[in-house]
């Protein structure tokens, strides 16, 4: 079964860069999509970006020019990084993996508990 | 604002039926299959319907999801207590190439 796990600082200064990473257990990270999903306090979820494992990478639009998402498939692991935070970026930051089927379309299962990061100086 | 409409709240008493709606367009709801999630406070969202309509092994068939054009359905059946929780839609975006989601439920059983 695989289990996803969401690290990094739970505390960043506004104008710096947020760091996380998400390692994957249970399976191999070179099968799958992967994605970055975040909640800010009593708001609703919102998708920050996906990648395969081979490097291709899509962004959300709103968050482009700031998010940079890589994979290293040595350690089973993807990584989140997202420049020049405010407030605005406090929230509750999930990984997931994305899954496709022709058949069934697609879906997002497992996710990760989430990490809460707090920017504040 | 999410992309997504979905109620702030629903409410029902213990065994009774609710229904939680999700209003999306044509980029989204109206090509794309549906899923739904189930979040408890300091957990990971939990899949709840896939494809519109099909249930993960393990969700008890009292979660029914449903689709037509441009919006969804979710039904909980005889309501439990441990079915209160925040419930949200989602589903792929072709004009964003990615996923959106739904503001989310709160569920109350009274």
């Amino acid at each position: 079964q695989v289990q996803l796990q969401e690290s990094g600082p739970g505390l960043v200064k506004p104008s710096e860069t947020l760091s996380l990473t998400c390692t994957v257990s249970g399976g191999s990270i070179s099968s799958s999509y992967w994605s970055w999903i975040r909640q800010p306090p009593g708001k609703g979820l919102e998708w920050i970006g996906y990648l395969y494992y081979s490097g291709s990478i899509t962004f959300n639009p709103s968050l482009k020019s700031r998010v940079t998402i890589s994979v290293d498939t040595s350690k089973n692991q993807f990584s989140l990084r997202l420049s020049s935070v405010t407030a605005a970026d406090t929230a509750v930051y999930y990984c997931a993996r994305h899954n496709y089927d022709v058949l069934t379309g697609r879906w997002i299962d497992p996710w990760g508990q989430g990490t809460l990061v707090t920017v504040s100086s | 604002q999410s992309v997504l409409t979905q109620a702030p709240s629903a409410s029902g008493a213990p065994g009774q039926r609710v229904t939680i709606s999700c209003s999306g367009s044509s980029s989204n709801i109206g090509t794309n299959t549906v899923n739904w999630y189930q979040h408890l406070p300091g957990a990971a969202p939990q899949l709840l319907i896939y494809n519109d309509n099909q249930r993960p092994s393990g969700v008890p068939d009292r979660f029914a999801g449903s689709k037509s054009g441009t919006s969804a359905s979710l039904a909980i059946s005889g309501l439990q207590s441990e079915d209160e929780a925040d419930y949200y839609c989602a589903a792929w975006d072709d004009s964003l190439n990615g996923w959106v989601f739904g503001g989310g439920t709160k569920l109350t059983v009274l």
